[in-house]
């Protein structure tokens, strides 16, 4: 079964400062890859995803994140972090072709943001 | 642009007690899902329905049921309410068959529930 991993449970970035979010999973072959975020009080948000071809997928808000196989990883970046991005960072993955699968979502990562 | 709906947004309920949580979406989806969100837990799913007239078990099912009303709402029944089901509530719905994850999810705004 498919799985992911988010290393960081909260992460805290200087305000103008480049910004990486780790994310790893577990599939057989290549997954669906997606970002949301989650402000406080609020239903996700999806920033980017990833189906195939280019690795590296460019997403809403200046997020960016890159596909590496290699390392079943699927890092999301930001080169200057706003203050306003603070919030709650999830990665999920889904597998294709999988009867009945819906997305399975990593537990998070809280991002702070300081000035 | 309402996208997913979700009523109420707060709740407060005693043990025992039963309640229907409501979710309607206007994107024309056939799919859709509700999860619940708990302190470092992430989202878990509890149930989703593939199309309009089928619905399946997700990772936490025991102790709800739903239905999936026509395309546009999907329901989420507490027929037993306990405090472990105090959680954040959320619906979504994606395009396209689940089967094909390849389709974003979008969510509603989530429903706050206690049970004392």
């Amino acid at each position: 079964a498919q799985s992911v991993t988010q290393p960081d449970i909260h992460i805290t970035v200087s305000e103008g400062a480049s910004l990486e979010l780790r994310c790893n999973y577990s599939y057989g072959a290549t997954p669906y890859l997606f970002w949301y975020v989650q402000s406080p009080g609020q239903g996700l948000q999806l920033l980017l995803k990833y189906f195939s071809g280019d690795t590296l997928v460019q997403g809403i808000k200046g997020f960016e994140a890159e596909f590496k196989r290699s390392q079943s990883s699927f890092n999301l970046r930001k080169p200057s972090v706003h203050w306003s991005d603070a919030a709650e960072y999830f990665c999920a993955v889904g597998a294709p072709g999988q009867a009945g699968t819906a997305l399975i979502f990593g537990k998070g990562t809280t991002l702070s943001v300081s000035s | 642009n309402a996208g997913v709906t979700q009523t109420p947004k707060f709740q407060v309920l005693k043990t025992g007690q039963s309640m229907t949580l409501q979710c309607a979406q206007d994107m024309n989806h056939n799919s859709m899902y509700w999860y619940r969100q708990d302190p470092g837990m992430g989202l878990r799913l509890i149930y989703y329905s593939a199309s309009e007239g089928t619905t399946d078990k997700g990772e936490v099912p025991n102790g709800y049921n739903v239905s999936r009303l026509n395309k546009r709402e999907f329901s989420l029944r507490l027929e037993s309410a306990a405090p472990s089901q105090t959680s954040v509530y959320f619906c979504a719905s994606s395009d396209g068959d689940s089967r094909v994850s390849n389709q974003p999810q979008h969510f509603g705004d989530g429903t706050r529930l206690s049970i004392l």
